[in-house]
């Protein structure tokens, strides 16, 4: 079965740290790759996307995430993390066999960033 | 201000019981979706529709029953036959007819927990 794989379950950063997310997908082929970001006592909000072209998507509130293909990776990137970026983060990858209706979710990433 | 309700935000059951959530979207999004938010699982697909008075079963769709009436409102009912509904439960809805790299918009979430 086509799967997205988060291998960081609980990261805990310190205010100014770089932070890298791990996502990883089964798929072959067209892809399209989302991560969305649930604050606590908030709804998921979609960060970044990625569907074509450039393989480096820059998305809301300073993330970014490099598609790399060969490697069927979408990491998570963010220079420098604040404390306001203490959340839950998942990946999800659109399932071309239903035409790209369906999202397959990742088991998140719990991230606490410590002031 | 346009978006997703859903209601209530919290709800017990009795063991034995049908309850129904309600999911209503003024975005006049085609597709809406139900998951499950269980802890350190992500999301799971419930039902999915894409339009109105059709829908599909996702991954984990035994134990619930969901009915597209109108294209505003996608109800999920958790029937008796569900072995273990205690979960967050999420509504969601996206333009699937604008192509394939719509994102889907996600609502507040229904905490269901059985007494």
């Amino acid at each position: 079965a086509q799967s997205v794989s988060q291998h960081n379950h609980h990261v805990i950063l310190s205010e100014a740290a770089s932070l890298e997310l791990g996502c990883n997908y089964s798929y072959g082929g067209t892809v399209n790759l989302f991560w969305y970001v649930q604050y606590p006592g908030q709804h998921l909000q979609l960060l970044l996307k990625y569907f074509s072209g450039d393989p480096l998507v820059k998305g809301i509130k300073g993330f970014e995430a490099e598609f790399i293909k060969s490697k069927f990776s979408f990491n998570l990137r963010k220079p420098s993390v604040q404390w306001s970026d203490t959340a839950e983060y998942f990946c999800a990858a659109g399932a071309p066999d239903t035409g790209f209706q369906k999202l397959v979710f990742g088991t998140g990433t719990r991230l606490l960033v410590s002031p | 201000d346009g978006g997703i309700t859903q209601s209530p935000k919290y709800l017990f059951r009795k063991e034995g019981q049908n309850v129904t959530l309600s999911c209503e979207q003024n975005l006049n999004h085609d597709a809406m979706y139900w998951y499950r938010q269980d802890p350190g699982q992500g999301l799971r697909l419930i039902y999915y529709s894409q339009i109105v008075n059709d829908f599909q079963k996702g991954d984990i769709a035994e134990g619930y029953s969901v009915s597209r009436e109108k294209k505003e409102s996608f109800p999920l009912t958790v029937t008796s036959a569900q072995k273990n509904p205690t979960a967050f439960y999420l509504c969601a809805s996206r333009f699937s007819s604008q192509g394939h790299n719509q994102p889907q918009h996600f609502g507040d979430g229904t905490r269901l927990s059985i007494l």
